[in-house]
């Protein structure tokens, strides 16, 4: 079953306006949410998490239990925005990780 | 620094080779893991492995072994390589299932 769903896979916004990558998740448990994001030629790497409720280069997420929902938010995009951005949930149970299949951004200047 | 090392970013192996993928970690993680990605299907993970000597299957095993023999080593292993199996290869080591995972840079394998 698929427990995290990125139904974008391709976004395109212009620099300075508003981008958001979605993310739905399944899971009974208590889940751990993150985004990671892949620049062009880089690894993979977290760029926010759930418990942290940080903000990273102007990027939020909110959990939304009712909705299932960890959408990613940003409220001016900037040209080095551009990358693939992954969802993830972290299993309170087993160890077990789940990513989305990832949402690629353009930001068109 | 943290630091997660594969030991090639390229490889081109022929079908029915047996083939050695290295990671290597120096953060002391519990967690260590597999994963391929494909483009349009994200990352899947192959194996995981919570201790030495420990592991546990993804989401996609078949075709794939791996081996723990040290806490700061994982191997994947491909004991006979198909086109099919042609992809990008991750590691990651982590602390915890619900902890933050970190990545080595990655090792892109051509099967012909």
């Amino acid at each position: 079953a698929q427990r995290v769903t990125q139904p974008e896979k391709l976004l395109s916004v212009f620099k300075g306006a508003p981008v958001e990558l979605k993310c739905n998740y399944s899971y009974s448990g208590s889940p751990e949410l993150f985004w990671y994001v892949q620049y062009s030629r880089q690894r993979l790497q977290l760029l926010l998490r759930h418990i942290s409720r940080e903000s990273i280069k102007g990027f939020t997420a909110d959990l939304n239990k009712g909705e299932t929902s960890f959408h990613l938010k940003k409220p001016f995009a900037q040209e080095e925005d551009s990358a693939m951005y992954y969802c993830a949930l972290g299993a309170n149970t087993g160890n077990q990780f789940y990513f989305g299949t990832g949402t690629s951004l353009t930001v068109i200047p | 620094d943290v630091k997660v090392t594969q030991s090639s970013r390229y490889l081109v192996k022929r079908t029915g080779e047996k083939v050695f993928l290295e990671c290597v970690q120096d953060m002391d993680h519990e967690n260590m893991f597999w994963y391929r990605q494909d483009p349009g299907l994200g990352l899947r993970l192959i194996y995981f492995s919570y201790d030495v000597k420990m592991k546990e299957k993804g989401d996609i095993p078949e075709g794939y072994s791996v081996s723990r023999e040290k806490k700061e080593r994982f191997s994947l292993i491909l004991e006979s390589a198909s086109t099919n199996q042609t992809s990008m290869y991750l590691c990651a080591g982590g602390w915890g299932g619900q902890e933050t995972q970190y990545f080595g840079p990655g090792t892109r394998l051509l099967v012909l």
